[in-house]
Parts: structure tokens; C-alpha cells; sequence
């Protein structure tokens, strides 16, 4: 069974910078896109990025020069930062399987497998 | 980026009652390899979103049937064929056809 957990502060202050930790256990990370997307109070969802089986990234130009994506192979967990947080950036924060997946001859959705959710608010 | 236009924003319905949810793209959806990345999740209240419906019609493994996608290019449906109360959340067509990946802004499922 895949599973997903999202670890790290729930809590921030303005312009530190958000530290988060995905776990994935279950199906290894060196296959696949692993992303992170935010759902702000209220309904709105937004796709922050993802980082492919080989290393590379894909960010959300929407959020420019602020957003890191990074993983350690070794323990199977991928991590978010995001710099420079401002008030506007309080969302629950998960991590997923996160993009277009092609492995012999079989296509593999992003979306799929989802973890709980962290809530992080960002207040002085 | 894409903007996802989902209508309608809350649906009421009962027990049985069959409903449909539209999702609008600003623009086509079809990928140059012939695909058309269009996903429908379903957020449960307390638990994250999950995939029910992915490449515009195809069901997600373990997701009921009463549940269906279609459309092309810029419009799309969702249709459940008979609502159970295990279906009530928030429902999110989101594209991944073309980078940044795109949300709409969900349809809210409520029991009438």
C-alpha cells in the first residue's frame, strides 16, 4: 500500500521561509513525480511543483524564485521549502503523486495517492 | 496558466438522484500526443482529495462506476448516476496538460 505523510512546523513566521517533509512509503520515489499542492481557506487549490524520478523540477512560475523542491533517495522523502512566507501563504499543504508518468507502455496519473494534509499557518 | 471555470459551485441533491458538474478550460486541454490530461478529484470533509477520474473518462482503480467522466477539448462533465451519501464533499476537475497544472474552483456536493 502507497502511503504519503506530511511532516514539519505548523506554524511559521512572516518572511522565515516554510520547511516540509513528505514520507512516502510503499512505492519508491526514483519512479515517478512527487509534488506538493495547498489548499487555501476556502476551496482554492494551487499546484505548487513536483520532482521527477530522475531529480528534476517543475515549479508554479506563480511562485517565482521562492520555491525548492528536494529529496534524499535514501529514505524516501522529498521535501518542500518556500522562502519569504507571507500571510498569504497560510494553506494546508500536501504531498501526492504529482505528474505525467509513462513506464512501459502504462500511463500513471498524477493525483493518486495523496497525504493527510498539514495545516501551516504563517503568523508573527 | 489555464483557468478551470466549474459550474455549478454547490449542488444539492438526494439519495439516487443523478447530478452533473461542467468544467470549462480557457483553452484546449488535447495534448500534442493526442491525451487530454483532465482529472476529477473528490474531497471528502477531514480527508485529502482523491482521484476518481483521470484522461477525461477513465476510473480510477477502487472508484464506483455510478461515476463518470466526458467531453473534449475546452468541456467536460462529471456525472454521478445515482448519489450515495458517501459522495458528499467538494468536487475539482484539474488539468495537467500544460504546466503550471490548473484547478477549478470545486463544485460543493450537499445532501437537499
Amino acid at each position: 500500500e502507497v502511503q504519503l505523510q506530511e511532516s514539519g512546523p505548523g506554524l511559521v513566521k512572516p518572511s522565515q521561509s516554510l520547511s516540509l517533509t513528505c514520507s512516502v512509503t510503499g512505492y519508491s520515489i526514483t519512479s515517478n513525480y512527487w509534488g506538493w499542492i495547498r489548499k487555501f481557506p476556502g476551496n482554492k487549490m494551487e499546484w505548487m511543483g513536483y520532482i521527477s524520478y530522475s531529480g528534476s523540477t517543475s515549479y508554479n512560475p506563480s511562485l517565482k524564485s521562492r520555491i525548492s523542491i528536494t529529496r534524499d533517495t535514501s529514505k524516501n522523502q522529498f521535501f518542500l521549502q518556500l522562502n519569504s512566507v507571507t500571510t498569504e501563504d497560510t494553506a494546508t499543504y500536501y504531498c501526492a503523486r504529482g505528474g505525467r508518468y509513462y513506464y512501459d507502455g502504462t500511463y500513471y496519473s498524477p493525483f493518486a495517492y495523496w497525504g493527510q494534509g498539514t495545516l501551516v499557518t504563517v503568523s508573527s | 496558466d489555464v483557468v478551470l471555470t466549474q459550474t455549478p459551485p454547490t449542488l444539492s441533491a438526494t439519495i439516487g438522484q443523478s447530478v452533473s458538474i461542467s468544467c470549462r478550460s480557457s483553452q484546449s486541454l488535447l495534448h500534442s500526443n493526442g491525451n487530454t490530461y483532465l482529472n476529477w478529484l473528490l474531497q471528502r470533509p477531514g480527508q485529502p482529495p482523491q482521484l476518481l477520474i483521470y484522461l477525461v473518462s477513465r476510473l480510477e482503480s477502487g472508484v464506483p462506476n455510478r461515476f463518470s467522466g466526458s467531453g473534449s477539448g475546452t468541456d467536460f462533465t462529471l456525472k454521478i448516476s445515482g448519489v450515495e451519501a458517501e459522495d458528499l464533499g467538494v468536487y475539482y476537475c484539474v488539468q495537467s496538460t500544460h504546466a503550471p497544472y490548473t484547478f477549478g474552483a470545486g463544485t460543493k456536493l450537499e445532501l437537499k
